[in-house]
């Protein structure tokens, strides 16, 4: 069955860099775009970025444009995202979900990620 | 922006539920790629509708959806113990995706 595993939460600085993973298995990886979204405290959902099945075609959020990137490595049936000048307001809980053509059809159940002083 | 969900709705077993999501042209009212996701935290959020009104294999029938300009539906009959959750609609917007507000789905 699809599984979709995160890592690499934690607890970082203002201003301070983060680095997740997404390992998945169970299906074909190298032919699946992927997406990372996140949930803040007490709040909703929110789209955070995509990427195509080749690693190219990357899309953000207008929230993190120009401060995350997301990148893969299809032979380890990796996802990442790299965060950089993280914000108090980036604290959430970051999951990795496979697309299927507009939407997301199987997710994982997240890594949290704390930005305090 | 965030689509718009109410914040809660309650039923008794048994009863229908339906739970609204007013986007705008630029997403709902553009495309049909509207979902559904049940979400029971700390859990994955699970895929109960897609493309408006398609269900998942092993989804019950009892959840459903349609759209009707920039506002999309999801109604749950015959509402169980079990449908209990948080449920969040979502559109793809031309390059990006947008998630709704969230609703609490309280069975009494």
């Amino acid at each position: 069955q699809v599984q979709l595993v995160e890592s690499g939460g934690g607890v970082v600085q203002p201003g301070g860099s983060l680095r997740l993973a997404c390992v998945a298995s169970g299906f074909s990886f190298s032919t699946s775009g992927m997406h990372w979204v996140r949930q803040a405290p007490g709040k909703g959902l929110e789209w955070v970025a995509f990427i195509g099945h080749e690693g190219t075609g990357e899309q953000y959020g207008d929230s993190v444009k120009g401060r995350f990137t997301v990148s893969r490595d299809n032979s380890e049936n990796t996802l990442f995202l790299q965060m950089d000048s993280l914000r108090a307001e980036d604290t959430a809980v970051y999951s990795c979900a496979k697309d299927v053509f507009y939407y997301f059809d199987h997710w994982g159940q997240g890594t949290l990620v704390t930005v305090s002083s | 922006s965030a689509l718009t969900q109410p914040r809660s709705v309650s039923g008794s077993p048994g009863q229908s539920v339906t739970i609204s999501c007013t986007g705008t042209s630029s997403d709902v009212g553009s495309y049909e790629y509207v979902s559904w996701f049940q979400h029971h935290p700390p859990k994955a959020p699970k895929l109960m509708i897609y493309y408006v009104n398609k269900r998942p294999s092993g989804v019950p029938d009892r959840f459903s959806g349609s759209k009707s300009g920039n506002t999309a539906s999801l109604t749950i009959s015959g509402l169980q113990a079990e449908d209990e959750a948080d449920y969040y609609c979502s559109s793809y917007a031309d390059r990006y995706f947008v998630f709704g507000t969230g609703t609490k789905v309280t069975v009494l």
